[in-house]
């Protein structure tokens, strides 16, 4: 069965600070997406970036882009120039035809400093 | 373009009643998926609707259903409703999941006393 691995609950980061949150997963398919989401207080959970498992380049968007290794099973996010409103839980996701759903890790909390 | 629009936002229930819950996607999206949140249990899914077909569903009991209607709208509804049944109920859209990613709504809390 395919699971996701968030295994940093809380991070912390000062602003205009880079940090890296971790993900790692695990599979059998060789097809399938990834996925980070935010989760601020408002609960609408906003996609931050997607990574098609077929691609070699890690995608990029704006202040975020993913260090995707596929052999090694780990997708992490890293927030650039961070921003107060960057603070939320952030989801990672795996999306795979056996499965057709999305699984989610457990979350990291991410605070940004002042 | 609107984005995914559910209501209510809050609901208190008491145990053994029933409740429905509803989601608007957006438009031109026929597909909706529903996931449950809770602190213990995290993000789980419930069901998939695709052109009023549920596609896929996850390991929920049967007291769990939902329906989905001609104009892409959603309904999930839970009957005999448990403590363990309150949690954050989301909603997410896309045109086909499989090749597009999921845009969520705000989502419903749902609280059982």
């Amino acid at each position: 069965a395919q699971t996701v691995t968030q295994s940093q609950p809380e991070m912390s980061v000062q602003e205009a600070e880079t940090v890296t949150l971790s993900c790692t997963y695990d599979t059998s398919e060789s097809d399938y997406y990834l996925f980070w989401y935010k989760q601020p207080p408002s609960r609408q959970m906003i996609l931050v970036i997607r990574q098609e498992a077929y691609k070699q380049q890690n995608a990029t968007e704006n202040r975020f882009s993913v260090n995707f290794q596929k052999a090694a099973k780990s997708f992490s996010l890293k927030i650039s120039d961070s921003q107060l409103g960057d603070a939320a839980m952030y989801f990672c996701a795996y999306f795979g035809g056996a499965t057709n759903k999305l699984i989610f890790g457990t979350g990291t909390l991410l605070a940004v400093q002042p | 373009k609107a984005g995914v629009t559910q209501t209510p936002r809050y609901l208190i229930k008491t145990r053994g009643q029933q409740v429905t819950l509803s989601c608007s996607p957006i438009s031109g999206h026929r597909s909706v998926s529903w996931y449950q949140q809770t602190p213990g249990q995290g993000l789980q899914f419930l069901f998939e609707y695709f052109s009023e077909t549920q596609r896929n569903k996850g390991n929920f009991p049967g007291r769990f259903s939902g329906r989905q209607f001609s104009n892409s709208r959603s309904e999930m509804n839970v009957s005999t409703l448990e403590l363990g049944d309150s949690a954050l109920y989301l909603c997410a859209s896309s045109l086909d999941p499989y090749n597009s990613p999921l845009h969520f709504g705000n989502g419903t809390r749902l609280t059982v006393t």
